[in-house]
């Protein structure tokens, strides 16, 4: 069974921490992604990358950094978190060709609270 | 800018009446167009996806959806819903622009009643 696993489901950090969240996938995917989820927003884009080493800023990339550099992997990186950062977090892949296909593969989100 | 809009943050019905879920999209040119559920607590899943071949689409879980051009709307629809279909749905556009990422819409949120 296809698998995109996000290492944390449940994170609290504290004002100023560096968090990292991380994303595997066990599908040889090229494309991984990764969206931050607020009612009423929906999902916004954060970063995406096409591969490996390789990152596209999506809408909303301030405050966030990311690194890719095994192929399965795709890391988010919150350099000095916010308050205004806790949400969740979903990560996901697809293979390449993302019009061909459009199928996103998503993990079960890590919900991060910054207090 | 290519966009999809979701009428309707939430939506109740009662078990064994119709869900409509509506989704209009911004495009000159026919999208892929797609709907994805998300049951608590747990990540998105594909629900079925429009990619030119049929305008009528058929999921899983009784869920269907028929693309229309002239309205440019890809509304989603069930005839009897069960308690299991309570989640959030989303409907999403492949953008116009090569190389970017598909375009979601803000959620409905599906209430099922008894």
């Amino acid at each position: 069974d296809v698998k995109v696993t996000q290492s944390s489901r449940y994170l609290v950090k504290r004002t100023g921490e560096k968090v990292f969240l991380e994303c595997v996938q066990d599908m040889d995917h090229e494309n991984m992604f990764w969206y931050r989820q607020d009612p009423g927003l929906g999902l916004r884009l954060i970063y995406f990358s096409y591969d490996v080493k390789m990152k596209e800023k999506g809408d909303i990339p301030e405050g966030y950094s990311v690194s890719r550099e095994k192929k399965e992997r795709f890391s988010l990186i919150l350099e000095s978190a916010s308050t205004n950062q806790t949400s969740m977090y979903l990560c996901a892949s697809s293979r390449a060709g993302l019009v061909n296909t459009g199928e996103l593969f998503f993990g079960e989100g890590s919900r991060l609270t910054v207090l | 800018a290519q966009s999809v809009t979701q009428l309707g943050s939430h939506v109740s019905v009662s078990e064994g009446a119709l869900v409509l879920l509506r989704c209009n999209y911004s495009s000159s040119v026919p999208p892929y167009l797609f709907w994805y559920v998300q049951y608590p607590n747990q990540g998105l899943q594909l629900l079925l996806k429009y990619t030119s071949a049929a305008t009528l689409v058929k999921g899983i879980n009784g869920f269907e959806a028929e693309f229309k051009k002239s309205e440019t709307s890809f509304h989603l629809t069930k005839p009897s819903a069960h308690m299991s279909d309570a989640a959030e749905y989303f409907c999403a556009v492949t953008p116009n622009q090569a190389g970017t990422a598909l375009i979601f819409g803000k959620g409905t949120t599906l209430s099922v009643s008894s």
